[in-house]
């Protein structure tokens, strides 16, 4: 099974803030995503990723960018940190959707 | 823009009760489906998925879903739940485009009561 690990569990940071979470997967899959789950809306997905250096939109970039200099690292930024971003962020990699992701245990931000 | 939408957000359960949690995309193209659950503390974690062939399939610990094309849902079901079954579940549909992403559900909270 793929392993996907996120760096962080917990991270405080503060208004304005630029804020780095990072994601690697131990398997050379091509796709990666970046969700965020906030209670009543389910996961939202923020940004995803094809191939190296390569990334789309998803349905909640704003606020957000990403980067992907290497197969198995996908990074998501917040550029400057604000309240609303507080949230479970999850990331998630994986191959042809038919076999499934697999997520990351979740990074739990909160920004004050 | 497409969406999947699950009706229930909360369902609580006696233990021994059948449960059926519904599950409904709008995209009118070929998608695979899939339902993860996430248990209180853990990561989310793959139950059963849909792609092509039989519309009944069967997942991990005795759950099973139902496609039924003409309905565009994807309902999950089990006979008997148990205690242990106490999760969130999150319906998701990939599109088969390039893209590969998955869109999620809200959730359905269940609690099942010993």
């Amino acid at each position: 099974d793929v392993k996907v690990t996120q760096s962080s569990r917990y991270l405080v940071k503060r208004t304005g803030e630029k804020v780095f979470l990072e994601c690697v997967q131990d398997m050379d899959h091509e796709n990666m995503f970046w969700y965020r789950q906030d209670p009543g809306l389910g996961l939202r997905l923020i940004y995803f990723s094809y191939d190296v250096k390569m990334k789309e939109k998803g349905d909640i970039p704003e606020g957000y960018s990403v980067s992907r200099e290497k197969k198995e690292r996908f990074s998501l930024i917040l550029e400057s940190a604000s309240t609303n971003q507080t949230s479970m962020y999850l990331c998630a990699g994986g191959g042809r959707p038919f076999y499934g992701y697999t997520f990351g245990s979740g990074t739990r931000l909160t920004v004050v | 823009a497409q969406s999947v939408s699950q009706h229930n957000h909360h369902v609580i359960l006696s233990e021994a009760a059948s449960l059926e949690l519904g599950c409904n995309y709008s995209y009118g193209g070929t998608v695979n489906l899939f339902w993860y659950v996430q248990y209180p503390g853990q990561h989310l974690q793959l139950l059963l998925k849909y792609f092509s062939g039989d519309p009944l399939v069967k997942g991990i610990k005795g759950f099973e879903a139902e496609f039924i094309k003409s309905k565009f849902s994807f309902n999950l079901r089990k006979p008997s739940v148990q205690w242990s079954d106490t999760a969130e579940y999150f319906c998701a549909v990939s599109l088969m485009d390039s893209s590969y992403k998955l869109i999620f559900g809200s959730g359905t909270r269940l609690l099942v009561r010993p």
